[in-house]
């Protein structure tokens, strides 16, 4: 039972380098989100996908691209990446909307 | 949209003290309200969930009530261990165009327990 398999875990990147982090999950989800999580800010949204083949934003979604390049998988861009971009990156599937979700066990990127 | 706001942090409690976390939330019509706990080093899991109002989510002793009146989801438990050290986050849904949701979180508390 894989359930949401995010890769890297950790991840170190010079400012500027691209990197894209990789999101599969295993039971069918219908959404899938992007969230990251810095010190004393929760959980925040960056980008989700209520189905395949839609995309939308979240609170901060500056700087990064997504693709639901299938039911299954859900990828996170950064195209130059920043400082301000270090942070431990966690993804999520859930059936809908307002069902129970289940996490990635987190990728910890550095930005330097 | 949809939102919450729970208790600011930290929380650090002697093993078998009362437990009280509170977080509210502001909706148009009627979310489903989740409870999410992060151990260190891991990814958030579902610790309870509640549908309707006054609904009560339970599960490992942890116990939330869905209060419409209130608009809170506040999270119980009667006596704490220190196996329940983590950061637990109130999360509700929260309508999208299409007809879809999607999940918002609040900041998250985290809970120390002490021996």
């Amino acid at each position: 039972n894989a359930g949401v398999t995010q890769t890297p875990k950790f991840q170190v990147l010079k400012t500027g380098q691209s990197m894209t982090l990789q999101c599969a999950q295993d039971m069918n989800h219908n959404s899938m989100y992007w969230y990251r999580q810095d010190p004393g800010m929760g959980l925040r949204l960056i980008y989700y996908s209520a189905s395949e083949g839609t995309t939308d934003k979240g609170e901060v979604p500056n700087g990064y691209n997504v693709s639901r390049l299938n039911k299954r998988e859900f990828s996170l861009r950064l195209e130059s990446a920043a400082p301000s971009q270090t942070s431990v990156y966690f993804c999520a599937s859930s059936l809908t909307g307002n069902t129970e979700a289940f996490f990635g066990q987190g990728t910890r990127l550095t930005v330097v | 949209g949809n939102s919450v706001t729970q208790m600011e942090g930290p929380v650090t409690l002697s093993e078998e003290a009362f437990l009280t976390i509170n977080c509210t939330y502001t909706a148009t019509g009627y979310p489903s309200l989740f409870w999410y706990v992060q151990y260190p080093g891991e990814g958030l899991q579902l610790l309870l969930k509640a549908t309707k109002a006054d609904d009560k989510g339970s599960n490992k002793g942890f116990e939330a009530t869905y209060r419409k009146e209130t608009t809170s989801f506040h999270l119980e438990k009667g006596s704490v261990q220190v196996s329940d050290s983590a950061v637990y986050f109130c999360a509700l849904s929260d309508p999208v165009e299409g007809g879809s949701e999607k999940l918002v979180f609040g900041k998250g508390t985290k809970l120390t327990v002490n021996p």
